[in-house]
């Protein structure tokens, strides 16, 4: 099993200003992605987290909006740059080892843009 | 992407067994069929999986159709702290396409447990 530490685990942010959210496991592991939940609704996934090279976005997210970095196979960060009230989100990181693997989440981040 | 439909919400009483249904007409042989819940204010959390056979755990069970366009999540004795939103998700495990790994989270069940 693998247990995820996000931090900040809520904040509240002035549009236009930029958040960083950080993702540690306690172990390494081969994958690690991000996850956004609006209000009300499901999880959509913004980016697999690649370990030493650029992050795979999915459709609609982009690096300028969302850089992601992996410096190691157990820290990952996530950006929300230039915020506006519609990122108020909350962000989760997920990570897990591979070919049949249950995947672990973090707690979530919880972000206000007001 | 596969797509899994469930109903909205579904209700039960504590100690009750509550069977959560979940179609995949349009599974891949590729595809392992993932259960996860997120209780209120936390992150999902693994309940189950499997791909063809039926599968138990300490959670629950996972019952898959004979041609897996279905599947039933089954809780044998619901408790309060099993009220939280339920996803089916298909997960492709072909290491060499480029949704391996990934989830796709539709829109779940809303589980409610009455004492």
């Amino acid at each position: 099993s693998a247990v995820i530490s996000q931090k900040p685990s809520r904040d509240i942010c002035q549009r236009g200003t930029s958040l960083t959210i950080q993702c540690q496991v306690d172990s390494q592991v081969t994958m690690m992605f991000w996850y956004r939940q609006q209000p009300g609704q499901s999880l959509t996934l913004i980016a697999t987290a690649n370990q030493g090279s650029e992050a795979t976005y999915e459709s609609g997210f982009v690096i300028d909006k969302f850089p992601i970095s992996r410096p190691n196979l157990t820290f990952s960060t996530l950006t929300v740059s230039n915020m506006s009230p519609e990122d108020s989100s909350i962000y989760l990181c997920s990570a897990g080892q591979g070919l049949g693997w249950e995947a672990f989440f973090g707690q979530g981040t919880r972000l206000t843009v007001v | 992407d596969a797509k899994t439909t469930q109903p909205n919400s579904m209700e039960s009483n504590e100690e009750e067994p509550v069977h959560l249904p979940c179609n995949h007409s349009t599974i891949s042989g590729t595809d392992y069929i993932h259960w996860y819940r997120q209780l209120p204010s936390q992150g999902p959390e693994y309940v189950i999986h499997g791909l063809t056979s039926n599968v138990n755990n300490r959670m629950a069970s996972l019952a898959i159709a004979e041609d897996r366009k279905s599947s039933t999540l089954i809780l044998h004795r619901a408790t309060l702290r099993d009220a939280a939103v339920y996803y089916c998700i298909l997960r492709d495990e072909d290491a060499g396409g480029t949704s391996y790994g990934k989830l796709t989270f539709g829109q779940g069940t809303i589980l409610t447990v009455h004492p």
